[in-house]
């Protein structure tokens, strides 16, 4: 059964820089075709995906974010993390993180339960 | 990038009622299509992947159909325990994106 768990500071200040850890079991990244995917979701708005990161250690992000965030694994404790700078209070969201099936077409499944994450002075 | 669209985004409806919600694509994904289910305050889960593939464990009321552009996911009769946001993603590419979202609510 794969689970996945995500855990980091509730608030932020602005500016500040946000660091997530999605802490998983069930599944190793180093398996050929796996990733773990980071998504956001604002209050009572839609799903925006984040970043991407890949049992070869390929790492994909947004475009419209990708100067602000960094993805990265560590094997060895099953976990990876996101890191946002310079947030904003726009940046308010529920952060989840899921993974990504090897099998195609590909899919987010499981996710995490999300983390929400306030961005205030 | 390709941007996904789904209608409507809200939609009321009552128990026993067949449902269709529509997500269309900028460009083909092929069948590399997902649609999630999301009740509030809760994760998504995976409905439907490869625009048609029922993932287990969903009861089979749900289904998905297109191919290209165009998609649907139709529940054949709605139960009290379907009314939440549904959202399609394109896993064609990277970078991924997600529709807008669909909220069933009860009539």
């Amino acid at each position: 059964q794969i689970t996945l768990k995500e855990s980091g500071p509730s608030l932020v200040k602005p500016t500040q820089t946000l660091t997530l850890t999605c802490t998983f079991s069930g599944f190793s990244l180093s398996t050929n075709g796996v990733g773990v995917g980071w998504i956001r979701q604002p209050p009572g708005k839609a799903l925006e995906w984040l970043a991407l990161i890949f049992w070869n250690d390929d790492k994909r992000y947004s475009p419209s974010l990708m100067s602000r965030l960094t993805i990265t694994k560590d094997t060895s404790k099953n976990q990876v993390v996101l890191t946002m700078t310079n947030m904003d209070p726009v940046d308010t969201a529920t952060y989840y993180c899921a993974h990504e099936s090897s099998f195609i077409p590909r899919r987010f499944d499981p996710w995490g339960q999300g983390t929400l994450v306030t961005v205030s002075s | 990038d390709i941007q996904m669209t789904q209608s409507p985004s809200s939609l009321s409806a009552s128990v026993g009622d067949r449902v269709t919600i529509t997500c269309r694509a900028s460009q083909s994904i092929s069948s590399y299509l997902n649609w999630y289910q999301q009740k509030p305050g809760k994760a998504p889960k995976l409905l439907i992947y490869a625009a048609s593939s029922l993932q287990s464990g969903v009861p089979s009321r749900f289904s998905g159909s297109g191919s290209g552009t165009d998609f649907t996911l139709t529940i054949s009769s709605l139960q009290p325990e379907d009314f939440a946001t549904y959202y399609c993603q394109q896993s064609y590419i990277i970078p991924r994106s997600f529709g807008q979202g669909t909220k069933l609510d009860i009539k």
